[in-house]
C-alpha cells in the first residue's frame, strides 16, 4: 500500500496568515492527489483534486501543488471558516489511502 | 442536488454482523463508483471499500477483506455494506461517498456510527 505522511499534524495560525501543509507519498503517485477539509462532527469536503485542480465552489485562497511524491496545500490568507482538519488522499492505485490529517488551530 | 443518507449503524457485539445502507439521490446512481470510508473516534479517515459503476468490480481495504461485502441495488439507488465478524477496531463512523471517475470523493453522506462492544 502507498503510505501518505502529512506534516505538521497540528498547526497554530492566525486569521490572515499564509498556511502550508505538506503531504508525502511513499511512492510516485504522479498527480493523483486530493485534499479534503473536515470540521468536527461533519463529513469531509473535497477541496482539490489532481494535485492542483480546485473543486467547484471552493474559495480561490486554497491552492494545491506538487507531483510525484511531494505535495502541498496552501491557504493564502486564513479565514475564520478555515479552522478545521485537512487530509490528503492518493488515488493512484487501490488501496486508496489518506494522510493522517493536519489540524489547523487558532493561535 | 446530490444526497447520500446512511442508515443501519448501532451497537453490536464482537463477532456480530451489521448491514449499512446508503440511499442516493440527485445523480444517475449506476454511472458512478461508490465507496465506504470510515473514521474511528478521534482518528483519521480510512478507505474501506469501492464498487465500480455497473457493479463489475469491487475493492476492499486489507483490514476488512473477507469480512465486509459491498453491494448496490440500482432499482433502489442504494449502496450497502454487509459487515460480518465485527471487531472492536471496526468501531467508527461509516461514511458513504460518491466517487468521480478517478476515485476522488466529491459527495459524502452524514455518516452512521457503528460501535462494536460487549
Amino acid at each position: 500500500d502507498i503510505q501518505m505522511t502529512q506534516s505538521p499534524s497540528t498547526l497554530s495560525a492566525s486569521v490572515g496568515d499564509r498556511v502550508t501543509i505538506t503531504c508525502r507519498a511513499s511512492q510516485n503517485i504522479i498527480s493523483w492527489l486530493a485534499w479534503y477539509q473536515q470540521k468536527p462532527g461533519k463529513a469531509p469536503k473535497l477541496l482539490i483534486f489532481k494535485s492542483s485542480s480546485l473543486e467547484s465552489g471552493v474559495p480561490s485562497r486554497f491552492s494545491g501543488s506538487g507531483s510525484g511524491t511531494e505535495f502541498t496545500l496552501t491557504i493564502s490568507s486564513l479565514q475564520p471558516d478555515d479552522f478545521a482538519t485537512y487530509y490528503c488522499q492518493q488515488y493512484n492505485s487501490f488501496s486508496l489511502t489518506f494522510g493522517g490529517g493536519t489540524k489547523v488551530e487558532i493561535k | 442536488e446530490v444526497q447520500l443518507v446512511e442508515s443501519g449503524g448501532g451497537l453490536v457485539q464482537p463477532g456480530g454482523s451489521l448491514r449499512l445502507s446508503c440511499a442516493a439521490s440527485g445523480f444517475i446512481f449506476n454511472n458512478f463508483a461508490m465507496s465506504w470510508v470510515r473514521q474511528a473516534p478521534g482518528k483519521g479517515l480510512e478507505w474501506v471499500s469501492t464498487m465500480i459503476p455497473g457493479g463489475r468490480s469491487t475493492y476492499y481495504a486489507d483490514s476488512v477483506k473477507g469480512r465486509f461485502t459491498i453491494s448496490r441495488d440500482t432499482s433502489k439507488n442504494t449502496l450497502y455494506l454487509q459487515m460480518n465478524s465485527l471487531r472492536a477496531e471496526d468501531t467508527a463512523v461509516y461514511y458513504c461517498a460518491k466517487a468521480t471517475p478517478s476515485t476522488v470523493f466529491d459527495y459524502w453522506g452524514q455518516g452512521t456510527l457503528v460501535t462494536v462492544s460487549s
